[in-house]
């Protein structure tokens, strides 16, 4: 599976767009990107994923470049309840690998 | 929702003992995993099953063992608990036929003294 980056951390106010980045450019052809977010201490939540084109569901949206080499995950109005460690990941087998993720913090 | 249900969800055991987390599904869902989750290192995966009877190793599998003799249930035995063991411990199931989608357990937290 292709190695992810993204940023430790991120403020967001409440109410406004929260926009996630992840890098993946070593991405392959038959990998997907999952975004997963994970709220105080319980198990992580699945959020989207994608391979190509771009897609929304009713938590979130999800950008990936033409190249696939980087995504963003948008959530449209965040809210306080948003607070949360958000992972990004490149699967194609089984072994879905948690990297250290963006701990977002929505504020007042 | 699926369900899933992991006991205990919280134990403390001495080193040398031996320890087995329980993960109950509800549904008779195929592919299931343990993780384990630790500060400063995420979430690592530590086995999974794709099967009655069908498991394979993940990421950190050294001193764990699983079994998985019926699709709703897959246990974690740890044969001799060591302190480098405590941490929590969260189920997934996989939904559907996208392994990538997974719902967790709410984890069971143990600590080896």
């Amino acid at each position: 599976d292709a190695k992810t980056t993204q940023p430790t951390s991120m403020d967001c106010a409440e109410g406004r767009a929260a926009n996630l980045p992840c890098n993946h450019s070593t991405i392959s052809g038959n990998e997907y990107v999952y975004w997963y977010r994970q709220i105080h201490s319980q198990g992580p939540q699945y959020i989207i994923h994608g391979l190509k084109n771009n897609e929304t569901n009713e938590m979130a949206s999800l950008i990936i470049t033409e190249d696939r080499k980087s995504s963003t995950l948008i959530l449209p109005h965040a809210t306080l309840r948003d607070t949360a460690v958000y992972y990004c990941i490149a699967l194609n087998n089984n072994d879905m690998r948690f990297g250290a993720g963006t701990r977002l913090t929505v504020k007042p | 929702d699926a369900g899933i249900t992991q006991s205990p969800r919280h134990k403390v055991t001495e080193t040398g003992t031996p320890v087995t987390l329980r993960c109950h599904q509800t549904e008779n869902h195929r592919y299931m995993y343990w993780y384990r989750q630790d500060p400063g290192h995420g979430l690592r995966l530590i086995h999974y099953s794709y099967g009655v009877k069908d498991t394979d190793k993940g990421e950190v599998s050294d001193g764990y063992s699983v079994s998985r003799s019926k699709t709703e249930d897959f246990l974690l035995t740890l044969e001799s608990a060591t302190s480098s063991q405590t941490s929590v411990y969260f189920c997934a199931i996989s939904l559907g036929g996208n392994t990538g989608e997974l719902f967790f357990g709410e984890g069971s937290r143990l600590t080896v003294l």
